[in-house]
């Protein structure tokens, strides 16, 4: 599949202040890039997406932006919260598949 | 929103059985679906594509004759694990894809946790 780089691959913030999380793709035909939040053994979570046709796209404290020139995309997080502490994935289709990063483990401290 | 429905949620086998996994989606036909397996602490790797009512196109490096996959039916994926062994624990996930509004997204099942003893 498509190879993602994601970075960093583990991030600790202090609560309140800002999460950001980058990804890198080579494939320049992908026009889904969608960000999943995983919890322990749990599914992964659609947090937010975005569309090639769109260079950013905000929900509450999430944010995505899109660089189809550079091909990379970033999640943004805003006051983050103990809660946000999970591991996030970036990922794009390819041909109706995914292909994730690595992820990113974050870590809020209270 | 869409459900995607995994089951078992864990189990544990020994070494020499077969396990099968079933994904379901719940409230919407699904032609294509795809599993995945995750080891501790990293992503998710994509094993194959199950395609309803044909045979699945498995990635490379993925034993088809160790991991069958059917779909028989457009809501319903099943993959087994044939004859199990201890490298084969780890935790797998399905997902289908439902179009919407001219868009596709990608619903997840809750995930199998294998423990082959």
């Amino acid at each position: 599949g498509e190879n993602v780089e994601q970075h960093p691959s583990t991030l600790s913030v202090q609560e309140g202040d800002s999460a950001v999380i980058k990804c890198t793709y080579s494939d320049s035909a992908s026009n889904y890039f969608p960000w999943y939040k995983q919890e322990l053994g749990k599914r992964p979570q659609l947090i937010i997406d975005i569309r090639s046709n769109v260079g950013e796209k905000k929900d509450q404290r999430i944010a995505v932006t899109l660089n189809k020139t550079a091909k990379h995309f970033s999640l943004h997080i805003t006051e983050t919260q103990p809660e946000d502490s999970a591991v996030y994935f970036c990922a794009l289709r390819d041909d109706y598949k995914l292909s994730f990063g690595a992820g990113t483990t974050v870590t809020v401290r209270a | 929103g869409a459900v995607v429905s995994q089951h078992p949620s864990w189990v544990i086998c020994k070494s020499g059985t077969s396990v099968k996994i079933e994904c379901r989606s719940l409230d919407f036909q699904a032609t294509t679906m795809f599993w995945y397996r995750q080891f501790p602490k990293k992503s998710l790797m994509l094993m194959a594509t199950s395609n309803e009512g044909s045979k699945a196109t498995y990635e490379q490096g993925v034993e088809k004759d160790k991991f069958l996959i059917n779909h028989a039916s457009l809501t319903l994926s099943t993959l087994t694990v044939t004859s199990a062994h201890p490298e084969d624990s780890s935790f797998y996930i399905c997902s289908a894809n439902r179009w919407g509004q001219g868009n596709t997204e990608a619903f997840f099942g809750q995930g199998t946790r294998l423990t082959v003893v």
